[in-house]
């Protein structure tokens, strides 16, 4: 089964301070995504990529931006973290279209 | 913007009952459909997908899909405790594998 690895399992930070959450896969893997969850939303599209050396916009991308350095890798960044940044980030990969994501163990962000 | 929504919000089920649970969308040109099925603490894992109208059978699951009325749904045979969690429906279309999901329904199977 496709493996993809979420670092730091959880984190606190102050508010106005830098997050970074980061992803790797390991299933040669060309898409990649970032979501958040909070109750009652559901898991909500922050950003994705579909090759390295680029990102796409999702549904809620304000305050976050991201980084795909390598087809592996694929970071989100809080430049300046806000209370309402408190969630469960998941990264998730694909081979591509209407393939099944494959998700990481998530990162518990509490912004204090 | 899709708008996807689930019903009901949560479900307690007896074991051994069958299990019916909810998913409407907006968006018509919508392509591809699925379940996720969520333990609690742990990451979301595909259950399975449909693509066009019709029923498919997994096993204990069901999945109906009829497009023009903007529904899908899934149902669980003879629900288990082992069935207990959080579902969430998710939709999808275009080439880059975008889905939206629904808020998700949780369900209790009581033994």
């Amino acid at each position: 089964e496709a493996a993809v690895t979420q670092s730091p399992r959880s984190k606190v930070a102050v508010t106005g301070g830098k997050v970074t959450l980061s992803c790797h896969q390991t299933n040669n893997h060309d898409y990649m995504y970032w979501y958040r969850q909070d109750t009652g939303h559901g898991l909500r599209l922050i950003h994705y990529s579909y090759v390295a050396d680029s990102t796409e916009k999702g549904d809620i991308p304000d305050g976050y931006k991201a980084s795909r350095p390598s087809q592996e890798n694929f970071s989100l960044i809080l430049e300046l973290a806000s209370l309402s940044q408190t969630a469960v980030y998941f990264c998730a990969s694909s081979e591509g279209f209407a393939e099944t994501l494959y998700f990481g163990s998530g990162t518990r962000l509490t912004v204090l | 913007q899709q708008n996807v929504q689930q019903s009901p919000e949560s479900l307690i089920v007896p074991e051994g009952a069958r299990t019916s649970l909810n998913c409407t969308f907006s968006d018509s040109a919508s392509q591809y459909f699925w379940w996720y099925r969520q333990h609690s603490g742990k990451a979301p894992k595909a259950l399975m997908s449909i693509f066009s109208n019709g029923e498919k059978e997994e096993g204990r699951f069901t999945i109906h899909l009829n497009k023009a009325s903007l529904h899908f749904s899934l149902h669980i045979r003879d629900s288990q405790p082992s069935d207990s969690a959080l579902y969430l429906c998710a939709v999808g279309s275009g080439s880059f594998n975008k889905l939206t999901f629904g808020a998700g329904t949780r369900l209790a199977v009581c033994p």
